[in-house]
């Protein structure tokens, strides 16, 4: 697609399982990042790819939180044994020239996590 | 350290009012790159602009205009004649080490009224 694509586009869980989230970057781009959005705490950095590598894991809150990505494209991020402040919605973005700030962030529409 | 600080919180015109939203960037670095972004009630984060800190000239882009001032380390975004669809969040966000993260301020939230 055109777009940055994230699914699903929502999802409720209970608290205590685990969630996988999708993203799927813009076709060439070689920098994925993640990052979550929740009431009162603004955008927060989770994670940057560069290809398959992670060099910038500083903004995963627990051990409980984990991504990978594979060729260089699809990312998926895990979240293990959610808990309720752990609901969010994560967005994810690509960038095709990271670093030099001559190419933004796209953003795709996120996912809005529920854990009851 | 690094800050973003983007002091109003929210802020509400009238219709074909002018709206300037403040950014300040604080920071040690001599060479950044700054960029807007608006968040619709949709939820999308839409790219609006992005400047770098060796160019201070303003630009205006149709309705859109940017003012940068490095000495104050302020970017500010000031929309003329605002329109009802202008209500959004708008965020300024600095990048932030070698991989280009963005660090986002907590943004302002523009409510234009008919």
């Amino acid at each position: 697609g055109a777009g940055v694509s994230q699914s699903p586009s929502n999802k409720v869980t209970e608290k205590g399982k685990d969630v996988e989230l999708r993203c799927d970057p813009i076709s060439g781009h070689t920098a994925l990042y993640w990052y979550r959005q929740s009431l009162g705490q603004g955008l927060e950095f989770l994670i940057y790819f560069q290809g398959n590598s992670a060099p910038d894991k500083s903004g995963l809150p627990s051990d409980r939180f984990s991504a990978e990505r594979t060729g260089g494209s699809v990312s998926t991020l895990t979240i293990q044994r959610t808990q309720q402040e752990d609901s969010a919605v994560y967005l994810c973005a690509s960038s095709h020239a990271p670093g030099t700030g001559s190419s933004p962030l796209h953003f795709g529409n996120g996912t809005r996590l529920t854990v009851t | 350290a690094q800050k973003v600080t983007q002091a109003q919180t929210e802020i509400s015109v009238v219709e074909k009012e002018d709206v300037t939203l403040d950014c300040v960037y604080e920071t040690r670095d001599t060479t950044y790159y700054l960029f807007w972004y608006k968040q619709p009630p949709s939820g999308e984060l839409v790219f609006l602009i992005r400047r770098n800190s060796f160019d201070e000239q303003n630009e205006i882009s149709g309705r859109y205009s940017w003012n940068f001032q490095k000495s104050t380390s302020s970017f500010n975004f000031t929309i003329t004649a605002s329109q009802v669809v202008d209500s959004a969040v708008y965020f300024c966000a600095p990048i932030s080490g070698q991989g280009g993260k963005l660090i986002f301020g907590q943004g302002t939230e523009l409510s234009v009224k008919p």
